[in-house]
């Protein structure tokens, strides 16, 4: 089993919709969670660190469930802008490694 | 810029040569890691340092691998005896210290195809 797992996708939707990305993580004693972002052959860059209590950044909410290990991010209202592949990531320790999924493609059409 | 900065961006080579790749962090952040990424994966960890020291290793950092950060500054990665499936992303991150250090902050990558 991998340690961090997502959808790889390809989810395809229309601009304006709300898209939703899941991951589960397999080490409970993980400290810190991320949502990254990549765009083709760039470099990742962080899109929001996700804490407990949930948070929200303009069109982005990102969800943990420490319990089930369980991390989510929703999109509202899509751009095309958006279009990239969205990163999972969680850190077994602080300042340590980062554990990365495979990566959820998004593409926003017209 | 004062981003994380890597040279070179490609190299192509032969099998069996050695490579070497620099990776210049941002300014005062004391904690260095390497990454590769094939593609439709995501990064997967190799080494990170915190100052000069090198404080983990992944099992995929065969002894074919090294990496170095001599003055807690920049750091190499050296490849020998370069394989076919080395070919991938080599990713350099960093991260400032405390709590803050959760984040990393990555370059632009080099690009390594073995022939």
């Amino acid at each position: 089993r991998k340690e961090v797992e997502q959808d790889p996708g390809p989810f395809n939707v229309p601009e304006g919709a709300t898209v939703a990305f899941n991951c589960t993580y397999s080490n409970s004693a993980s400290q810190s969670f991320f949502w990254y972002r990549q765009d083709c052959r760039k470099e990742p860059k962080l899109l929001m660190s996700v804490y407990s209590s949930g948070n929200e950044d303009g069109r982005f909410t990102a969800q943990l469930n420490r319990a089930s290990q369980y991390i989510s991010l929703l999109i509202r209202d899509s751009k095309l802008s958006d279009s990239a592949t969205y990163l999972c990531v969680v850190g077994p320790t602080l300042g340590g490694k980062l554990i990365f999924g495979q990566g959820t493609e998004l593409s926003v059409k017209p | 810029d004062t981003g994380v900065s890597q040279d070179p961006r490609h190299k192509i080579t032969k099998r069996g040569q050695n490579v070497t790749f620099r990776c210049d962090p941002i300014s005062e952040h004391n904690r260095l890691y390497w990454y590769r990424q094939t593609l439709g994966q995501g990064p997967e960890f190799l080494t990170y340092f915190q100052n000069e020291a090198q404080l983990e290793k992944s099992r995929l950092l065969s002894d074919r691998f090294s990496a170095e950060r001599p003055k807690g500054s920049f750091s190499t990665l050296e490849i020998q005896r370069t394989e076919q499936g080395d070919s991938a992303m080599y990713l350099c991150a960093s991260s400032p210290r405390g709590l803050a250090g959760a984040e990393q902050f990555f370059g632009p990558g080099t690009r390594l195809t073995v022939l």
